[in-house]
């Protein structure tokens, strides 16, 4: 079926590396994909969106790619702090039976000080 | 301000008993839904709503029911054919049915004693 995923569960990086989190989609049709952060206990949070006519997309600090030809995104974090500790999921859109958001499983970031 | 917000944060209910959670949005958002989160894991949809008077069933709706009488208003039963309802649950909103991010709540923590 038609799936959002994830390569790692867990990352742990250094305190001001630069952090990678992968997310492989399998819905070809899917136009619209977004990151977001949920700490611990709470409803996640929107990080950054990248519609499919984009390879890239940068904000505060943080990075979205957009492969399409091999279904393929990532989310960069510059200089890593403390505070960015937190699950991160990848979505994408869908109309498929209706429009909704699918998640991936999501990546753990640690961040060592 | 403008947001969404669930009540209870936390909910212990009996086996056999049926409870409801609250989720409303002042964000004037046509779109709502509603994911259950289990320990480690990623964000499941239960039910979503695209209009008023009108919802779906999302992948795993045996056992829920909602109702969508009012924009702000989409709540979330609970019943007692839920097997296994312990979870943390979130409610989400979206403007309309373009491609833009869903805003969350802050979560109910649902515990079965």
């Amino acid at each position: 079926g038609e799936s959002v995923g994830l390569h790692l569960p867990t990352l742990s990086v250094q305190e001001g590396d630069n952090s990678i989190i992968n997310c492989a989609y399998s819905n070809s049709a899917s136009d619209y994909f977004i990151w977001y952060k949920q700490e611990s206990g709470k409803g996640p949070q929107f990080i950054i969106d990248i519609r499919s006519n984009m390879d890239k997309r940068q904000g505060q600090r943080v990075t979205v790619l957009l492969n399409k030809t091999v279904k393929h995104l990532s989310l960069q974090i510059a200089a890593t702090q403390p505070g960015d500790s937190a699950v991160y999921f990848c979505a994408e859109n869908t109309i498929t039976g209706g429009f909704k958001t699918i998640f991936g499983a999501g990546t753990r970031l640690f961040v060592k000080a | 301000d403008g947001g969404i917000t669930q009540s209870p944060k936390y909910l212990f209910r009996k086996e056999g008993q049926n409870v409801t959670l609250s989720c409303e949005q002042n964000l004037n958002h046509d779109a709502m839904y509603w994911y259950r989160q289990d320990p480690g894991q990623g964000l499941r949809l239960i039910y979503y709503s695209q209009i008023v008077n009108d919802f779906q069933k999302g992948d795993i709706a045996e056992g829920y029911s909602v109702s969508r009488e009012k924009k702000e208003s989409f709540p979330l039963t609970v019943t007692s054919a839920q097997k296994n309802p312990t979870a943390f649950y979130l409610c989400a909103s979206r403007k309309g049915q373009g491609n833009t991010e869903a805003f969350f709540g802050q979560g109910t923590r649902l515990t079965v004693v």
